[in-house]
Order: structure tokens, then sequence, then C-alpha cells
């Protein structure tokens, strides 16, 4: 257990339905992460958040957008949701909020998101 | 800008014989890298980092990776593989910068055969 929860573990929906992922980082951790992976993409960057304040976008469409509460977990907000929006989404954390060898990132079991 | 190859979308092994998993990096300065492991339906988990303090890092459940500053490589390997090293391994370099941005290799799929 990383202690990085997610909710909910799956989600179906329709096309152009709007869905929320929620993420609560382990204790302690300033940093969260949203990443996405598709058999096509792999795994891709899409989001990061430290201390309350967005740190870093990756390829995250204009569709989708996140916040950092004060508590520090964080929510990514998927909207007119497509076929290929399909994939499973994952929340990581990390004390530190820059690169380099402590950034050793803890990640939730993730959420899988169906768009039929 | 960084970047990982894992030179090898599958790989094959039979239970307690050695893994190699390679990957390659590239970047214009001493990398930060990363191992993750992914078992089905599951999150993924740190395998093991290098930290520039030894070039041979090693990991949990006995997994040993050697960084190459030479060959750019940073392979993973294991002497004997048991059959619960089944899983997806990716290949990851963050980026040395104000951000936290992981960079994922395309992972290598680990079948170990009885």
């Amino acid at each position: 257990d990383s202690g990085v929860t997610q909710t909910p573990k799956h989600l179906i929906t329709a096309t152009g339905q709007r869905v929320t992922l929620r993420c609560s980082p382990r204790s302690g951790d300033l940093s969260v992460y949203w990443y996405q992976q598709s058999l096509d993409q792999g795994l891709q960057f899409l989001i990061q958040y430290y201390n309350g304040e967005e740190r870093a976008k990756g390829n995250i469409l204009e569709r989708f957008s996140a916040q950092q509460f004060p508590d520090l977990h964080s929510e990514l907000n998927l909207s007119s949701l497509e076929l290929g929006d399909s994939a499973l989404y994952f929340c990581a954390s990390s004390v530190v909020g820059s690169g380099g060898v402590y950034n050793e990132q803890f990640f939730g079991p993730g959420t899988r998101l169906t768009v039929l | 800008a960084q970047s990982v190859t894992q030179l090898d979308s599958h790989v094959s092994v039979s239970e307690g014989t050695p893994v190699l998993l390679r990957c390659n990096y590239s970047s214009s300065y001493s990398p930060s890298l990363f191992w993750y492991v992914q078992h089905p339906n599951k999150g993924l988990q740190l395998l093991l980092k290098y930290t520039s303090a030894a070039t041979l890092v090693k990991g949990i459940n006995g997994f040993e990776a050697e960084f190459k500053k030479s060959e750019t490589s940073f392979h993973l390997t294991k002497p004997s593989a048991h059959m619960s090293d089944a899983a997806e391994y990716f290949c990851v370099v963050s980026e040395s910068s104000n951000t936290g941005k992981l960079i994922f290799g395309q992972g290598t799929t680990l079948q170990v055969k009885p």
C-alpha cells in the first residue's frame, strides 16, 4: 500500500459527460501528479500541483482540469468525454515539487475510466 | 529533452533463470533514473532509483540496475526470476528542473514461465 488513495476505482460513463476523479496524497506529501495510461500512448504526465499551486502541465487536454485543495487532496475533472479518453488515470504524490533524485513518487491504484 | 527507451517490449524467461530488462536514456546532464513495476490491475511501485552515489543500485525483491554513463544505459537485472516477477516494468527519468514530471519508457512486459 503506497498510502495514496484514489476514488472511484472504476467509472463507466457516456460520451459528452463530465466526471471527477479524486486523489488523496500520502501524509506529508505536498506534490500531487496526474498521469494517464492508455494502450496507444503509454504512461503520460498530465499535470502537477505543489502545495495548492499548479507547478507543471503536460499533455493535458483543454477539456481536462485539475485542482489541489487546502487539505492537499486533488481532483481531476474530465469534461465533454470522448471514446479516446478511456484510460487508466493515476495519481502520484511526493514530498518535493522539483525533479531529481529526491523526486520519488508514490502511485495510487488508479481509476479506470471507460467512455461508451 | 530527456527521454528513455526500453529496448524490448516483451521479455520471456523461465523461472530460476536471470532477468535482463534494457533501458537507454537520453539526457544532456546527469539524469535521475528510476525503475517502476506494475503488476496486473495494480498501481506502480518503485523498484529502485539511481542517486549517483553508486553506479550499481540495489532495489527491492532482488532487482539491481547498473548505471553506465558511457553507454547511456540503466539496465535492470535479477539473478533468478520468480513467478511473482511477472509484470510490466517501466524505466523512468525525472526532469531535473523545478517540476517533478516523470518521463516513462514504453514499458517491458516480463513473462515468467514455470
